[in-house]
C-alpha cells in the first residue's frame, strides 16, 4: 500500500522567496506522480505530472522533480507571489504501477505574505 | 481539453434520504473513474474505482451498499449516497483517467461536490 508524506505541513514566507516543498512515497513502483493545488473550499488544480521516465517537469515558475530510487519528489516555486497561497498536494498511484487510484499526502499549507 | 464536471456542486439533504452525484468527462472517454472523499482539514481518500460496464471496486472500510457507484457509459459515473447521515457530510471529488492519445494514467479531477446532511 502506498503512503505519501509531505513536509512541511505549513509554510509562511514573504513574497519573492523561492520555495521547496517535499514529498516522499513508500512504493517506488509508480508510473507517475502528480502535484496539485487546492484553494480553500475548492477542488483540485493539477500543476504538474511527472512520468516515471522523467526526472523533472516545469511549468512557468513551478518545477517538480522525481527521484524514484529514493522515493522523493520536490516542488520548487520560484519568486513566490501572494496568489500562490494555497494547499499543495502530492499524489502517487495507490498500489504501485499506475493503474489504480491516487494516494494523497496531507498537503503543505502555503501562505505568501504580501 | 480533458474537462471533468460534477453535478451538483453542493447539496444539502436530510438524514435518511439518498443523494446522487454525477461525474462526467466532457471531451474524452474514460473507461476508469475514481471517487474520493475529503473531510474538513484532511486530505483526499480514495473510496472506489469505477470501470465502465463492470462493478466498482471499493477500498477497505467503504460500504458498497451505502455508496452505490454506477459507470454506465464511457463519460458518466454516478455516486449515490444511500440513507445519508450527518457523518457522510464531506467533499466528494471524482476523477477520470485519460484514454487513447492522452498522458498515460493521468487523472483529471472534477470540481467536487459538497454534501451536507442535516
Amino acid at each position: 500500500k502506498q503512503e505519501v508524506t509531505q513536509i512541511p505541513a505549513a509554510l509562511s514566507v514573504p513574497e519573492g522567496e523561492n520555495l521547496v516543498l517535499n514529498c516522499s512515497f513508500t512504493d517506488s513502483a509508480i508510473y507517475n506522480l502528480q502535484w496539485f493545488r487546492q484553494d480553500p473550499g475548492k477542488g483540485l488544480t493539477s500543476l504538474l505530472l511527472i512520468q516515471s521516465s522523467q526526472r523533472e517537469q516545469t511549468s512557468g515558475r513551478l518545477n517538480a522533480s522525481l527521484d524514484k530510487s529514493s522515493g522523493r519528489s520536490t516542488l520548487y516555486i520560484a519568486a513566490s507571489q501572494p496568489g500562490d497561497s494555497a494547499t499543495y498536494l502530492c499524489a502517487a498511484p495507490y498500489s504501485g504501477g499506475g493503474a489504480d487510484g491516487l494516494t494523497f499526502g496531507k498537503g503543505t499549507h502555503l501562505i505568501i505574505q504580501p | 481539453g480533458a474537462v471533468v464536471s460534477q453535478h451538483p456542486s453542493w447539496v444539502i439533504c436530510k438524514s435518511g434520504t439518498s443523494v446522487k452525484i454525477e461525474c462526467r468527462s466532457l471531451d474524452f472517454q474514460a473507461t476508469t473513474m475514481f471517487w474520493y472523499r475529503q473531510f474538513p482539514k484532511q486530505s483526499l481518500m480514495l473510496m472506489a474505482t469505477s470501470n465502465e460496464g463492470s462493478k466498482a471496486t471499493y477500498e477497505q472500510g467503504v460500504e458498497k451498499d451505502k455508496f452505490l457507484i454506477n459507470h454506465a457509459s464511457l463519460t458518466l459515473s454516478t455516486l449515490t449516497v444511500t440513507s445519508a447521515h450527518p457523518e457522510d457530510s464531506s467533499f466528494y471529488i471524482c476523477s477520470a483517467r485519460g484514454g487513447y492519445g492522452m498522458a498515460p494514467y493521468e487523472q483529471y479531477f472534477g470540481p467536487g461536490t459538497r454534501l451536507t446532511v442535516t
